[in-house]
């Protein structure tokens, strides 16, 4: 059973340009989330979502981000007009069922801005 | 806004010696996970505790949620060099949202 998927792993973009960022939950799981980790500290929670749904988008940046988890294909973290702050490890955690329990990670996408 | 300190951040011992770190919050949860996370690795869930005054033991391991359900601990027995990484704690809230802690550092030195 393939764990949490994400790609790309690292990521390099020049200032303005867009960044995505995909993440496949393991087989199984409906419930995905996206947190941010900015070196040497913990994770940031960002947003949570179901199929075709978002749950909780209180952790999300009001401008410039936006996630979809669409019925087919992976869930998508799109940044757009990226600036040096955004420089981080990007994690997806996936979750069989909802409540935020038991979340399982991929193994992020570190994403530097130019 | 609830918060989880997590505490020491860093510590750095070696090989053989005890340790225990500490997640702590003037919140309840309903329950409380701790994560170890290597370097360009995303966290990996070590347990879950959901009683209060619960304990888990993971081989060398041992996990502990306080009574009132406030705070954890983690104590590892004879430090390894493969214990090096970062441990992380969440505890789940009322709403059902994970509160993460910061994190501590751990370095086990051969």
């Amino acid at each position: 059973n393939a764990g949490v998927m994400q790609n790309p792993r690292h990521l390099v973009r020049r200032r303005g340009q867009e960044a995505r960022l995909r993440c496949s939950p393991m087989k199984g799981h409906s419930h995905v989330y996206w947190y941010r980790q900015l070196p040497e500290e913990g994770l940031k929670f960002m947003v949570y979502l179901q199929k075709e749904n978002i749950i909780d988008e209180s952790g999300m940046p009001k401008e410039r981000f936006s996630a979809e988890f669409p019925k087919e294909g992976p869930s998508i973290l799109r940044i757009q007009q990226v600036v040096r702050g955004d420089s981080a490890a990007y994690f997806c955690a996936s979750s069989p069922t909802s409540a935020y329990n038991e979340q399982f990670f991929g193994p992020g996408t570190r994403l530097t801005v130019l | 806004t609830q918060l989880l300190e997590q505490s020491p951040q860093f510590l750095s011992i070696q090989e053989g010696e005890n340790l225990t770190v500490y997640c702590n919050s003037s919140s309840v949860f309903s329950s409380l996970q701790w994560y170890r996370q290597e370097p360009g690795e995303g966290p990996v869930l070590l347990v879950t505790v959901v009683t209060g005054g619960e304990v888990k033991k993971l081989k060398r391991l041992t996990f502990q949620f306080g009574d009132a359900r406030k705070d954890s601990s983690l104590h590892i027995t004879a430090a390894q060099p493969g214990d090096t990484g970062l441990y992380l704690c969440a505890g789940m809230d009322s709403n059902y949202q994970l509160i993460w802690g910061a994190g501590t550092k751990l370095i086990i030195k051969p």
